[in-house]
Order: structure tokens, then C-alpha cells, then sequence
């Protein structure tokens, strides 16, 4: 138990559906993440969330739109994927994305594949 | 954002001391030295992080070169649960704070 619960842990998805990735933690922290991990390829950072606002986008395609309701809970929507969408997403959060001290804890990802 | 350079991989006994080296010869004065690892199938896990001085915890210790431009995360005694990828960060005290993963260094673990 990591303290950060991923829905679903895998997904496979059509290019022209809409499905959803929701992430949760109980941790008591204010801050959200979501990553992005394509096979041979180092972690990308796609969002951050502070306290429900988006502080951080990382030219991310908007078929990729995520929501944060409250400060633990974040869902990842996604729309007209592309096959090369198909990576392990993994939710994270801190306590203070303002610091470098507050640790990042992860989830274990959703599998996502795009057919 | 410095630049850290680790082996692509490194193989221990089990039961052996492993030190995971890392460079990052660019790094800033007040940059600290986080360690995360990422065992199959799971998110990363963070290990320990350090500024300049050796710092201990349960699952690891970090040694910190007294010139800031490498360090080495010590597992003391490998098991095979600790088989993962391990990646050295530095990262910024202050201000937006964003990871940013290298490929890391693949461990295995040989019983």
C-alpha cells in the first residue's frame, strides 16, 4: 500500500473513445502530480497540482485534460488518443511542490495501451 | 537543471554491500541529491536525499563527495527485493519543484 491508489492498473482504449484515469491519496498532502512513462524513456511530467490549481503544464496535448476537485483526488481525462499515448501514467503527490525536501510518493501507475 | 551521469546497470550478490554511483558535476550550490528507485511493475519510491553531508536511513545511506559533484547510494546488505532501477536527482531547495528522472541505474540482485 503506497498510499497513493491509481484506477484502473490497466486500460486499453480505442483512438476514438473518452475514458478516465483516477488517482487518490491519503496522505494529507497538498500537492498532485501527474507523470507520464513511455518504454525507453525517462519520466515525463505532465501536471501539478497545488492546493486544486494547475501551477504547472507541461506542453501537454489537451486530448490529455486533467482535473483536480479537491486535494486528493486527481483524474486524468482522455480523448481521441494516439497510439503512441499507449505508456504507464503514474499519479504522485507531496506534501509542498514548493520544496525540494518534501518527498514525491507514487503510485503504481495505469497501464494505458491505445489500439 | 545538472546533469547526473549513472551506469546503465550493475549487477550485486545477494546479501552483499552495493554502492550505486552517480556524477553530477554541474550541480548548484544549493541543489540536494535525491535518490528514488523504481522496482518492477511500481511507481518510484523515494530512497533518500542528502545536501552535503552523509545521511543514514533505514533503507540506505548516501555519501555525498566533499566537492557536491557525485555521490554514492550504499545499500548495505542487497536483497532481492531491492532489484530496481535507481535514479540519482538533483533537485532544487527552493522554487518550482520538479523532478526530473534520468534513465537511472538498473540493479539486479543475484541470490
Amino acid at each position: 500500500e503506497t498510499g497513493v491508489t491509481q484506477t484502473p492498473r490497466h486500460l486499453v482504449m480505442g483512438m476514438t473513445n473518452k475514458k478516465s484515469l483516477k488517482c487518490e491519496q491519503h496522505l494529507g498532502h497538498n500537492a498532485m502530480y501527474w507523470y507520464k512513462q513511455s518504454a525507453k524513456k525517462p519520466l515525463e511530467l505532465m501536471f501539478v497540482y497545488n492546493f486544486k490549481e494547475q501551477t504547472e503544464n507541461n506542453s501537454v496535448p489537451s486530448r490529455f485534460s486533467p482535473e483536480c476537485p479537491n486535494s486528493s483526488h486527481l483524474f486524468l481525462h482522455l480523448h481521441t488518443l494516439q497510439p503512441e499515448d499507449s505508456a504507464l501514467y503514474l499519479c504522485a503527490s507531496s506534501q509542498d511542490p514548493w520544496s525540494g525536501l518534501t518527498p514525491l510518493h507514487f503510485g503504481n501507475g495505469t497501464r494505458l495501451t491505445v489500439t | 537543471d545538472a546533469k547526473t551521469t549513472q551506469p546503465n546497470s550493475m549487477e550485486s550478490n545477494e546479501e552483499e554491500p552495493v554502492h550505486l554511483p552517480c556524477n553530477h558535476s554541474t550541480i548548484s550550490g544549493t541543489d540536494y541529491i535525491h535518490w528514488y528507485r523504481q522496482l518492477p511493475s511500481q511507481g518510484p519510491e523515494y530512497v533518500i536525499h542528502g545536501l552535503t553531508s552523509n545521511v543514514n536511513n533505514r533503507m540506505a545511506s548516501l555519501a555525498i563527495a566533499e566537492d557536491r559533484k557525485s555521490s554514492t547510494l550504499i545499500l548495505h546488505r542487497a536483497t532481492l527485493r531491492d532489484a530496481a532501477v535507481y535514479y540519482c536527482i538533483p533537485t532544487s531547495g527552493a522554487g518550482s519543484y520538479q523532478l526530473t528522472f534520468g534513465k537511472g541505474t538498473k540493479l539486479s540482485v543475484i541470490p
